[in-house]
């Protein structure tokens, strides 16, 4: 089946640690994203990439990494400069601007 | 900077209502507007989209949405909602350029009651 693989489903984070979130897709889609959703606040967008080794910073990229190797992938990484970082986590993708397919999610929680 | 504004946070409606739900952006070029819904437990989909043309666009599920450039609106509408619309929707803008940027509002919570 062609879409969006996000893991892990859960994930928790300690004090002063780095953890990455996986997200795969096989659609042959161009553009990848990866969002924020908390309760009340909609979706924030961290980081973009329209092509492979490139990307963008959305509105919230403060305490992320991201990196786009491969077209298939785009790993992001929450850094211990990221001093508020549960939330739930979506990834998504896009051929052509604005028909995005979204992951099933990461929720991260601090230990 | 583009930004999107939902002015409604949560909406309860009997079933049989009519729906509108706000959505205002704020970019001054050309822009792609969409909105999509999130039902419990499922992914966000995709629900209709606006890029040029008809500004009265339709979506699934009976949805339809208006384009009102000098309002810079694109306010969703039902005319009679289900106890199945009971989600979570978002309005969303790409600027129409060639930047893949998609932004969202924060979201209005519909709740229908059977």
């Amino acid at each position: 089946d062609g879409g969006i693989t996000q893991s892990p489903k859960y994930l928790f984070r300690k004090e002063g640690q780095n953890v990455t979130l996986s997200c795969e897709q096989n659609l042959n889609h161009d553009a990848m994203y990866w969002y924020r959703q908390d309760p009340g606040q909609g979706l924030r967008l961290i980081y973009y990439s329209q092509i492979v080794n490139d990307f963008q910073k959305g509105d919230i990229a403060e305490g992320y990494s991201v990196s786009r190797e491969k077209k298939e992938s785009f790993p992001l990484t929450v850094t211990s400069a990221q001093k508020n970082p549960t939330a739930f986590y979506l990834c998504a993708s896009s051929s052509s601007a604005g028909k995005l397919f979204f992951g099933s999610g990461t929720q991260l929680s601090v230990l | 900077a583009q930004s999107v504004s939902q002015h409604n946070h949560h909406v309860i409606l009997s079933e049989a209502a009519s729906l509108e739900l706000g959505c205002n952006y704020s970019y001054g070029g050309t822009v792609n507007l969409f909105w999509y819904v999130q039902y419990p437990g499922q992914h966000l989909q995709l629900l209709l989209k606006y890029f040029s043309g008809d500004p009265l666009v339709k979506g699934i599920k009976g949805f339809e949405a208006e384009f009102i450039k000098s309002k810079f609106s694109f306010n969703l509408r039902k005319p009679s909602v289900q106890w199945s619309d009971t989600a979570e929707y978002f309005c969303a803008v790409n600027a129409g350029n060639r930047d893949d940027k998609i932004i969202f509002g924060k979201g209005t919570r519909l709740h229908i009651l059977p």
